[in-house]
Formats: structure tokens, C-alpha cells, sequence
């Protein structure tokens, strides 16, 4: 069940700090995704890559970025961390027959 | 783009009973409809799919229906158990790449 992977799994932080989050998969997809889980859990998509290239880039503050060193990584970085950053952050890859495999999830609790 | 709109937000039904959850899409050209599963902690799970090629499909205790002339669809559960818990999202798509969500719906199974 390691087919799409993240680390860390828990992140707690100070306010203005600057974290990454990491993505792997390894099921050879193209494309990767990922997505904000508010305490709501409506699941918000962020960024999109495909092949290293970025396809979707939803409305999200550019304190986040976004970078795929190869298709199979997709790692998200966030500078100056605000209080409303906190949620959990899933990975997911696009797999034939349009279906997503998401990762166990980031849940990111920013002090 | 794609909006999705996904009602009931929450259910409760008592075990033994069926459980419905309906959605609406608004971009006739979405022609993929996921239904996933988020256990407690957990990560969303893809539980049963359709295209707009089928009217309907089943799969043990869960069915989806999808009307594309009226851009609904529906999930179906019977014979609730407890571990039908969870919050299902509805999706629907794709659009260059992108699925959008429902809001999601938290099912609770009463013993």
C-alpha cells in the first residue's frame, strides 16, 4: 500500500516558517497532483504536473511552489507559513482510466 | 469550469439500511464520474467509477446511477454496515486533467 508515498506524515510549525512536503509514486503515472483538505474536508486542488511540466495551477498564494524533479516526485514547498496554511496536504497520480491514487496525507498544524 | 454540488453534507442511517447520495455537474463534456471513500485519518479511496456510457453499475452493496440529460448522479448503499462510515466524494470530469469534488457527504451507520 506504499504505491503513492509523502513525508512527512505530521508537520507542526511555527508561524513565518518555511517547510516541504515530499511525494513519491511508484506506479509510473505521468501526472501528479496535490490538494489542500480543510477541517471541512473539501478536497481543494492546488497544482497539477505532468511529465515535470505544470499543468494546473489553481488560484493558491505563491507562497507555494510547486517542484517535480522527475515524474515520479512531486514535492510542495511553503515559505512563511500563515495560520490558515494548516490542513492536510494529500499527493495523488493519475492512473489509466482517469482514476487517482492519493497518499496517506500531510496533515501540516501551523502555531 | 466543472462545479459539482453533492447533498446530503451528512447522513445518518441505521444499519441494515440503504444510504443514497446524490450529485449534480454542471459541464456537459465530463464523461468520468469517481465516487471515493474517506475513512476517519484515512486517505480518499476510489470505490466505484462510471462513464457516460453506462447508466448504471454495481458492485456488491454500492451502485452508481448517472443521468447525463439532467447531470446528476447518485451513490447507492445497501445493507449499511458499520464500516460504510466514512465521508464519500463524488467527482466529476476530466477536465484537461482535472477532477473537481463534491463537498463530501459524512455517513454515520448506527448500530
Amino acid at each position: 500500500d506504499t504505491a503513492v508515498s509523502q513525508t512527512p506524515k505530521y508537520l507542526v510549525t511555527q508561524m513565518g516558517n518555511d517547510k516541504s512536503i515530499k511525494c513519491e509514486q511508484n506506479l509510473g503515472h505521468d501526472t501528479m497532483y496535490w490538494y489542500k483538505q480543510d477541517s471541512k474536508k473539501f478536497l481543494k486542488i492546488m497544482f497539477s504536473y505532468n511529465n515535470k511540466e505544470l499543468i494546473i495551477n489553481e488560484t493558491v498564494p505563491n507562497r507555494f511552489s510547486p517542484k517535480s524533479p522527475d515524474k515520479a516526485h512531486l514535492n510542495l514547498h511553503i515559505n512563511s507559513l500563515e495560520l490558515g496554511d494548516s490542513a492536510v496536504y494529500f499527493c495523488a497520480s493519475l492512473g489509466p482510466q482517469e482514476t487517482q491514487y492519493f497518499g496517506p496525507g500531510t496533515r501540516l498544524l501551523v502555531l | 469550469g466543472e462545479n459539482v454540488e453533492q447533498h446530503p453534507s451528512t447522513l445518518s442511517v441505521q444499519e441494515g439500511d440503504s444510504a443514497v447520495i446524490k450529485c449534480t455537474y454542471s459541464d456537459s463534456a465530463s464523461n468520468y464520474f469517481p465516487w471515493y471513500k474517506q475513512e476517519l485519518g484515512k486517505r480518499p479511496q476510489l470505490i466505484i467509477d462510471i462513464r457516460s456510457n453506462v447508466g448504471e453499475k454495481k458492485d456488491q452493496r454500492i451502485a452508481v446511477t448517472l443521468n447525463k440529460t439532467a447531470k446528476h448522479f447518485s451513490l447507492h448503499i445497501t445493507e449499511t454496515q458499520p464500516e460504510d462510515s466514512a465521508v464519500y466524494f463524488c467527482a466529476a470530469g476530466p477536465n484537461d486533467y482535472k477532477l473537481s469534488f463534491g463537498a463530501g457527504t459524512t455517513v454515520t451507520v448506527r448500530a
